[in-house]
């Protein structure tokens, strides 16, 4: 079965840094693209950046470059949403996704929900 | 970044319904457009892929058409299931944007 399963959630204060995984499994993770979608408290969904595990190559949402790093580890099919430094409107719940080439985003994962509270 | 206005927002209708969502991109998108579906709690799922093909498991009363810039949803008779958020995504260009969305209530 292909799949994604992310990581636990996260209760964090401004300021602190966080990492969040999205591990593939079932398929050639270095084949697909990871995507990395938003979805802050009642809202809609807000596309935030793709990596390419094969070579790590980075695209990210110009709102939200330089607040965010995206990365990947093919070796262990895992790729990673991370932040240096949290703001309270980060609060959200982060999606990863599976998407292949000039297509739509087919599997997702369980979603990571994401609270900076001070 | 390309615009994509959704509409309705949302929407009341009833079991056995057509219902049609539409989505505008602010240029053209060649086909490059999804449709997903979200129900609370839940990721969300595709329906449709290249603007019309079906992915797998979808069940047939929901299809796309459309081109250029323009695309639509259609249910062709809604199930109890179907009630959920829909959501449009081009995906020629990054940043892949997404329409605002259209929350499908029962009336």
């Amino acid at each position: 079965e292909v799949q994604l399963v992310q990581s636990g959630a996260e209760v964090k204060k401004p300021g602190e840094s966080l990492r969040i995984s999205c591990k593939g499994s079932g398929y050639n993770f270095p084949n697909y693209r990871i995507t990395w979608v938003r979805q802050m408290p009642g809202k809609g969904l807000e596309w935030m950046g793709r990596i390419d595990p094969s070579d790590s190559y980075t695209d990210y949402s110009p709102s939200l470059q330089g607040r965010v790093t995206i990365s990947a580890d093919k070796s262990i099919s895992t790729a990673y949403l991370q932040w240096n430094s949290l703001k309270a409107s980060d609060t959200g719940i982060y999606y990863c996704a599976r998407q292949p080439h000039r297509d739509a985003m087919d599997v997702w994962g369980q979603g990571t929900t994401v609270s900076v509270s001070s | 970044d390309i615009q994509m206005i959704q509409s309705p927002s949302s929407l009341s209708a009833s079991v056995g319904d057509r219902v049609t969502i539409t989505c505008r991109a602010s240029q053209l998108i060649s086909n490059s457009l999804a449709w997903y579906q979200q129900k609370p709690g839940k990721a969300p799922k595709v329906l449709l892929r290249t603007a019309f093909r079906l992915h797998s498991g979808v069940p047939s009363r929901f299809s796309g058409s459309g081109s250029g810039a323009d695309y639509t949803l259609t249910i062709s008779s809604l199930q109890p299931e179907d009630f959920a958020a829909y959501y449009c995504q081009q995906y020629y260009v990054t940043p892949y944007t997404f329409g605002q969305g259209t929350k499908l209530e029962i009336k």
